[in-house]
């Protein structure tokens, strides 16, 4: 069965401070891909990266970096020197080639205050 | 390029009511699936359309129903409404079917159910 999760319900940091969300998922699946979005307060999720289960490549986009290891099923988002702009719930998602279901985490809230 | 959106945005309903959500996805995109948000259990995968055909289904009652039309336009019916029924509900268009693909998220349609 597939599972993903976000054991960090809420998180509050003080802007420029750096902040690791963690995700960590389950699947027998070999060929899947995980995805992180980002809900801000007007609830529309917005996609920042998805990830094949073949590559485990960090990636680095601007303030945001992700950190794969299929050794310990983990999929964790790092922002580097928060913003205030970046408070809203963060999910982490699976999907499964066998299965083709996004399923989500259950969201870590972040406050980043100023 | 104009992004996912769902009508109506807001909706109040009474129980044994039955209710319909519309959305249309970005251009070029033929699969949209639906997703209900709840504080309780988070995002849950309702199902998915691609080429008018229900592709995937998540673990709802049968009450939850869907359809896609021709020009990839969906909507989703709840019938006989229930409080627990209260909730989120987002619309997600893709180019294919696919289980690597990005989902692009609509605003939502906010339902009580009183």
């Amino acid at each position: 069965a597939q599972k993903v999760t976000q054991a960090q319900t809420e998180i509050s940091v003080v802007e420029k401070e750096d902040v690791t969300l963690d995700c960590v998922y389950e699947t027998r699946d070999t060929t899947y891909y995980l995805f992180w979005y980002k809900q801000p307060p007007s609830g529309e999720l917005v996609f920042l990266i998805r990830r094949n289960s073949f590559d485990e490549q960090n990636e680095i986009s601007g303030r945001y970096s992700w950190n794969f290891q299929k050794s310990t099923s983990s999929f964790n988002f790092t922002i580097t020197a928060s913003q205030v702009v970046d408070s809203a719930v963060y999910f982490c998602a699976l999907s499964e080639a066998r299965s083709r279901k996004l399923i989500f985490g259950q969201g870590t809230t972040l406050q980043v205050k100023p | 390029k104009a992004g996912v959106t769902q009508t109506p945005r807001y909706l109040i309903k009474t129980r044994g009511q039955q209710v319909t959500l519309s959305c249309s996805p970005i251009s070029g995109h033929r699969s949209v699936s639906w997703y209900q948000q709840t504080p309780g259990q988070g995002l849950q995968f309702l199902f998915e359309y691609f080429s008018e055909t229900q592709r995937n289904k998540g673990n709802f009652p049968g009450r939850f129903s869907g359809r896609q039309f021709s020009n990839s336009r969906s909507e989703m019916n709840v019938s006989t409404l229930e409080l627990g029924d209260s909730a989120l509900y987002l619309c997600a268009s893709s180019l294919s079917s696919a289980y690597y693909n990005e989902q692009f998220f609509g605003p939502g349609t906010r339902l009580t159910v009183l």
